[in-house]
């Protein structure tokens, strides 16, 4: 059973430009959650979706920053007009169920901005 | 506000020594779900241990164990006969209501030969 995959694994991105970030849940899995680690720091929850919903946003910034599951392929998680303060690494999680249901990580993606 | 707590940045320990990590957290709520997570040199994020805060039995994985201080809010981690393998970052990490984890600032754990 392939656990959560997430590519591309590392991205160079110019400000300016956008990143596309994305997830595939671990089989049987329909919840998927976004976080970002600052370096040297703890994870940060963003977004927390199912399919073709967002049930908290609460993390994402406002502005630049968007995501979402579709009902057939992965969840995308998207940054226009990176800024250098975007540096981070961004990882995404699925679990089976919703609740107290652990969840798993994939490897990250590392995005860095020039 | 809802925040995890691991006050030891860096900690070492002797290949097949038992190192304890320390972590405390503040909530309001009374069911929730806590948690270990590993982070090596490879960054992959990997799941030690879960606690559910209604069971009073602390939870085991094999050399690892956790005490769970429900009352005191603290939930240490136990790591018994060290592995060169288990040199990572160890972050805490307690489950919210509604499923978002809120996440401690770690512990780099340094196992020695």
């Amino acid at each position: 059973n392939a656990g959560v995959m997430q590519n591309p694994r590392h991205l160079v991105r110019r400000r300016g430009q956008e990143a596309r970030l994305r997830c595939s849940p671990m089989k049987g899995h329909s919840h998927v959650y976004w976080y970002r680690q600052l370096p040297e720091e703890g994870l940060k929850f963003m977004v927390y979706l199912q399919k073709e919903n967002i049930i908290d946003e609460s993390g994402m910034p406002k502005e630049r920053f968007s995501a979402e599951f579709p009902k057939e392929g992965p969840s995308i998680l998207r940054i226009q007009q990176v800024v250098r303060g975007d540096s981070a690494a961004y990882f995404c999680a699925s679990s089976q169920t919703s609740g107290g249901d652990t969840q798993y990580f994939g490897p990250g993606t590392r995005l860095t901005v020039l | 506000a809802q925040t995890v707590t691991q006050s030891q940045p860096e900690m070492s320990v002797q290949e097949a020594e038992t190192v304890t990590l320390s972590c405390t957290y503040d909530t309001s709520e009374n069911n929730y779900y806590l948690f270990w997570y590993k982070q090596p040199p490879s960054r992959q994020m990997i799941l030690v241990i879960r606690q559910e805060a209604y069971k009073q039995q602390n939870a085991t994985e094999n050399r690892f164990s956790v005490n769970f201080q429900k009352a005191a809010k603290s939930f240490s981690l136990k790591i018994s006969d060290s592995q060169l393998g288990d040199t990572a970052m160890y972050f805490c990490a307690f489950m919210t209501n509604n499923r978002k984890l809120i996440w401690g600032l770690g512990t780099s754990l340094a196992v020695n030969p």
